[in-house]
């Protein structure tokens, strides 16, 4: 069975700071992983899908990476602004359409 | 242009009644996703639906029901509704579900089973 694990579970940081959120995972059968935002009451809202045949997406002062032979990936977040406050969900997508959720890095941009 | 929606948002029932959660969306996607999500187990697929009148089985389907008449339409049925079932539940959509395709989540629905 897929396990996804994202730590820290919650971090502050001084806005202008650059991040980086962590997401492992146990099982490297995947087809994509992608990173989600969500806000407080909110839905989610990709950020960024990587195929299981990439390294790494880009976008704007996002920038994320994929290991699979490691089961693991990374959210690089540059030069952190208070809206980047939220929190950050990656997921999985094996076979059958059965993606697996991490539970969530709360992010705190402190201005 | 609307997206995907979800209604209500907000729902309070007791346990034993009939609660259906909507979603609609307007992209005339394939693919459309119910998830619950707790504290602590994260996002949990409930059922999926890859076209009208196709549904299948997630990883939490126990006391649930869905339907899918129309593409743009798939409602969530709990036909007897337990406390356990309190909940946040977002609907999703993708247009072919293949490997490159994005999930788009509607706002979600916060249900409080007494």
């Amino acid at each position: 069975k897929q396990e996804v694990t994202q730590i820290p579970a919650a971090l502050s940081v001084p806005e202008g700071e650059n991040l980086v959120l962590n997401c492992s995972f146990t099982d490297s059968a995947i087809y994509n992983l992608q990173w989600f935002r969500q806000d407080p009451g909110k839905g989610l809202t990709s950020l960024l899908l990587i195929q299981s045949s990439q390294r790494e997406q880009t976008s704007g002062r996002l920038n994320a990476s994929l290991d699979k032979s490691s089961g693991r990936s990374t959210l690089y977040i540059a030069a952190s602004q208070p809206g980047d406050s939220a929190t950050y969900l990656c997921a999985v997508r094996g076979g059958y359409q059965k993606v697996t959720f991490g539970t969530g890095t709360k992010l705190q941009v402190i201005p | 242009d609307a997206g995907i929606t979800q209604s209500p948002r907000y729902k309070i029932t007791e346990t034993g009644r009939q609660v259906t959660l909507m979603c609609h969306q307007t992209w005339s996607h394939s693919y459309m996703f119910w998830y619950r999500q707790d504290l602590g187990h994260g996002l949990r697929l409930i059922y999926y639906s890859a076209a009208a009148d196709i549904t299948d089985k997630g990883e939490v389907p126990d006391g649930y029901v869905v339907s899918r008449s129309k593409t743009e339409n798939f409602p969530l049925t709990l036909e007897s509704a337990t406390r356990s079932q309190t909940s946040v539940y977002f609907c999703a959509s993708s247009l072919s579900g293949g490997n490159t395709d994005t999930q788009y989540f509607g706002p979600g629905t916060r249900l409080t089973v007494l």
